[in-house]
């Protein structure tokens, strides 16, 4: 079975701090893992990893995988309160592809 | 351009009773995507749908639940009869293709059942 685990669960910071969120998985015939951020609504796409190595960036926002070891990180610099939000991470099924199993996500609060 | 949009938004009703769902996917996607996200669970994927056609269902959590797709820009889920335990965020997304292309979601359908 696919399995999907983000640590840490949830994250107190400060505005201006820098956080590294982790996610490791397993899967059998791995294509690509994806990076989402769920505020009040629906979750919404950041990245897509296919390579390991290649970091994948966007404004304060970066995340690079490793393929070897089975993990992704996604770091944010210069942390804002509107970073505030859930973080996803999710891989596709290894024999049903659209099938994206989803981590319990790490939920990242920045404080004024 | 219009996102995936998802009816009704809030729905709270009293267990028994028959819940619809109802998505239209983007224009031009071809894969359909139900969750169910609650904070034990998380987010579940419970069906999804390429070209109109159930591929993966095995989500769907008991027979009460069921889900169609009649063409390319509309599918509904459908809980009959529903139970408390069933009270969640129902999500709809859709992709292109069905390779773990990044999937686009609805705002959700907020599910109550007293």
């Amino acid at each position: 079975e696919d399995k999907v685990v983000q640590s840490p669960l949830s994250l107190v910071v400060h505005e201006g701090d820098t956080v590294t969120l982790n996610c490791s998985y397993e899967v059998t015939n791995f294509r690509s893992l994806l990076w989402y951020k769920q505020e009040k609504k629906a979750p919404t796409f950041l990245f897509m990893l296919t390579s390991s190595g290649i970091e994948k960036k966007s404004g304060r926002l970066s995340s690079i995988l490793d393929k070897k070891e089975l993990f992704s990180i996604l770091n944010i610099t210069a942390t804002q309160t509107g970073d505030s939000a859930i973080y996803l991470c999710a891989v596709p099924g290894g024999t049903s592809y659209g099938k994206l199993t989803f981590g319990q996500g790490t939920i990242l609060t920045v404080h004024p | 351009d219009a996102g995936v949009i998802q009816s009704p938004r809030h729905e709270v009703t009293e267990m028994g009773q028959e819940v619809t769902l109802r998505c239209k996917p983007i224009s031009g996607h071809n894969s359909l995507f139900w969750y169910r996200q609650t904070m034990m669970r998380g987010l579940e994927l419970l069906i999804y749908f390429n070209n109109n056609v159930p591929i993966d269902d095995s989500g769907m959590p008991e027979d009460r639940f069921s889900a169609k797709m009649p063409n390319a820009s509309f599918s509904t889920l459908k809980i009959q009869p529903s139970e408390p335990r069933d009270s969640a965020v129902y999500f709809c997304a859709s992709s292109h293709g069905q390779g773990g292309q990044p999937q686009h979601f609805g705002d959700g359908t907020r599910l109550s059942i007293l």
